[in-house]
């Protein structure tokens, strides 16, 4: 099935730099989703990201979504200790009607920011 | 404040043991996932269902089962528990392609 690879696996970072993981696929993504996951807690959602090309901003987050859609990014600026986290890309799978909402997700990057 | 809850955060089993995961939610969603998660491995989908008593084998289905009487319930079953069950299991909800809401997760391990 459809495979997403994600890189680091980690990252380990002084608090204040920046911080980028990226989600690669060989085909082209129906759309991408971004979770973070803090230790000892779950998966919450980020961002969904539909149309090649696009770039969208949460504060100090930035996410995007490659032109050909085989790509994504999630870049943090000046990183502090409460990023530190599991951060996921995942695509949404439109394979058909009954597979609406099934998420294909990536190995994640681990980040750990040090004060 | 939209819930997803789980029966237990942590459960201990022995090998051979039947294992049940309950896993219930409270926003009316259609699709409800069972996912484990294991270091290196990221979230691996081992069920899901769009409806009620229906369900489809994810990506890791061996050794498991599900059941969704209920829209909110959404049940995993481990027929007869091994150590290579042992991980995170983690539940979440979802209305067709939108975001996914997780449980809090349970952390199992059998011996």
């Amino acid at each position: 099935g459809q495979q997403v690879m994600q890189i680091p696996q980690y990252q380990h970072v002084q608090e204040g730099e920046d911080f980028t993981t990226y989600c690669n696929s060989s085909t082209t993504l129906s759309n991408i989703q971004w979770y973070k996951q803090r230790p000892g807690g779950h998966p919450v959602f980020l961002i969904q990201l539909v149309k090649s090309g696009e770039v969208k901003k949460q504060k100090r987050l930035t996410f995007q979504f490659g032109e050909a859609k085989k790509n994504s990014s999630l870049h943090i600026t000046a990183t502090q200790t409460t990023d530190v986290g599991t951060y996921f890309c995942a695509e949404s799978n439109y394979a058909g009607g009954t597979s609406y909402g099934k998420l294909t997700f990536g190995q994640g990057t681990i980040l750990t920011v040090h004060p | 404040d939209v819930k997803v809850t789980q029966s237990s955060r942590y459960l201990v089993k022995r090998t051979g043991e039947k294992v049940f995961l309950e896993c219930v939610q409270d926003m009316d969603h259609e699709n409800m996932f069972w996912y484990r998660q294991d270091p290196g491995l990221g979230l691996r989908l081992i069920y899901f269902s769009y409806d009620v008593k229906m369900k489809e084998k994810g990506d890791i289905p061996e050794g498991y089962s599900v059941s969704r009487e209920k829209k909110e319930r959404f049940s995993l079953i481990l027929e007869s528990a091994s150590t290579n069950q042992t991980s995170m299991y983690l539940c979440a909800s979802s209305n067709r392609v939108n975001e996914q809401f997780f449980g809090p997760g349970t952390r199992l391990t059998v011996l």
